[in-house]
């Protein structure tokens, strides 16, 4: 079955700085890998996908990506953090079981930013 | 441009009381889901639908039913609510096609209270 994880509940970082929110993935074949961040009392909103191609994958609001296949990650970034980045972001990966594809998500990690 | 919409909002449920959430979108995507989302457990898939006329199980479907009623509604029923059901629910749409549609619109959710 494809998943992924997100070994941090919570990440912490002052503003200005980078940010890196981590994700690992296990999949048989070729991953196709996203990134949703959610605010507060809000749904999901899609921040990035890696299909194929270029390792870095750019994003929404200044967010990248970065594709590791050897690591099996797919950790993200952001240089210089906001206070408005501070929201609950969800790594996800598709699965093409069944009659429809469907997003299998991680469990979430918190991304406090401080001034 | 109202994308996906919830309703209700917020519900509170006794014990053994049934109620169904829908769900309705407005970009004439094929696919749509429903997920929960648990503290600590990201989201899980409850249920989705392909296309019109179709639905099939997700990871946790236990205690729910579902309805495809249009390709634009997908409504989520509890029969005989249980505090395990006590969660937020999103529901989610696709459009069907290449994999450079793989993105997920969501609704802002319902937060259900079930005591």
């Amino acid at each position: 079955a494809q998943s992924v994880a997100q070994p941090e509940d919570q990440v912490n970082v002052a503003e200005g700085n980078p940010l890196t929110v981590k994700c690992t993935y296990s999949v048989s074949g070729n991953p196709y890998l996203f990134w949703y961040v959610q605010y507060p009392n809000r749904g999901l909103q899609f921040l990035l996908k890696y299909i194929t191609g270029d390792n870095l994958v750019k994003g929404s609001y200044g967010f990248e990506a970065e594709f590791n296949k050897s690591q099996t990650s797919f950790h993200l970034k952001k240089p210089s953090a906001l206070v408005s980045d501070s929201a609950l972001y969800f790594c996800a990966v598709r699965d093409i079981t069944g009659t429809a594809s469907k997003l299998t998500f991680g469990t979430g990690t918190r991304l406090q930013v401080t001034l | 441009n109202a994308g996906v919409t919830q309703t209700p909002k917020f519900q509170v449920l006794k014990t053994g009381q049934s109620m169904t959430l829908q769900c309705a979108q407005d970009m004439n995507h094929n696919s749509m889901y429903w997920y929960r989302q648990d503290p600590g457990m990201g989201l899980r898939l409850i249920y989705y639908s392909a296309s019109e006329g179709t639905t099939d199980k997700g990871e946790v479907p236990n205690g729910y039913n579902v309805s495809r009623l249009n390709k634009r509604e997908f409504s989520l029923r509890l029969e005989s609510a249980a505090p395990s059901q006590t969660s937020v629910y999103f529901c989610a749409s696709r459009d069907r096609g290449l994999a450079a549609n793989e993105k997920l619109f969501f609704g802002s959710g319902t937060q259900l209270s079930v005591l």
